[in-house]
């Protein structure tokens, strides 16, 4: 199974972008990144997901490396209620089924400072 | 509001108490899960249903039984826990394969 390594915390500056790494360096072929976050006390929340291509949604954009060893989670301007736990989760293969079976970390602690 | 309901939002029980979480999912999903997260710890999966179908019991002890009556609902039932069973219990549903899950809000229980 593939893993993931975060940074234990970060920091940014409201409105500044806030950049996100993950390392998933034994990723597999048919393995999605997944990024959620879990602000504090409240259940996890999907933010987006990829496979080999950059994606972008009306939350954030997510940037895979072409080796797909890494990633980065970009929210563009970040504003104190973006203050989470971040998480990147790289998906088990099916193991039969209509499921999706996710790993959660440890995590990076983002603070968004005014 | 993602679409994932969860009730009590709050519970205390005792441990020779028996309890039910339910979890109902208004999403159209054929999936849905049960997670556990204890203090300072990552989410851990518990159980996952498939099409009303367990797919999945990650050795969570007996005294922890889910019941999955239709794709919209899951419950989780409790009895005789254990004070380190208090915890966040958190649903979640999705569509399937490689697709994103949904959580709800979960349900802080306190074992005293």
């Amino acid at each position: 199974d593939a893993k993931t390594t975060q940074p234990p915390s970060m920091d940014c500056a409201e409105g500044r972008a806030a950049n996100l790494p993950c390392n998933h360096s034994t990723i597999s072929g048919n393995e999605y990144v997944y990024w959620y976050r879990q602000i504090h006390s409240q259940g996890p929340q999907y933010i987006i997901h990829g496979l080999k291509n950059n994606e972008t949604n009306e939350m954030a954009s997510l940037i895979i490396t072409e080796d797909r060893k890494s990633s980065t989670l970009i929210l563009p301007h970040a504003t104190l209620r973006d203050t989470a736990v971040y998480y990147c989760i790289v998906s088990l293969k099916n193991y039969g089924g209509a499921t999706n079976k996710l790993i959660f970390g440890t995590g990076t602690l983002l603070a968004v400072q005014p | 509001e993602t679409g994932v309901t969860q009730t009590p939002r709050h519970l205390v029980m005792g441990m020779t108490n028996k309890k039910s979480l339910k979890c109902e999912q208004h999403l159209g999903h054929n999936a849905m899960y049960w997670y556990k997260q204890s203090a300072k710890k990552p989410l851990e999966l518990m159980f996952v249903y498939s099409l009303e179908e367990r797919v999945e019991n990650n050795s969570v002890p007996s005294r922890f039984s889910p019941e999955c009556p239709n794709s919209s609902h899951l419950f989780l039932h409790l009895h005789t826990l254990q004070p380190e069973d208090s915890a966040l219990y958190l649903c979640a549903s999705g569509p399937g394969l490689n697709y994103e899950q949904y959580f709800g809000p979960g349900t802080r229980l306190t074992v005293t």
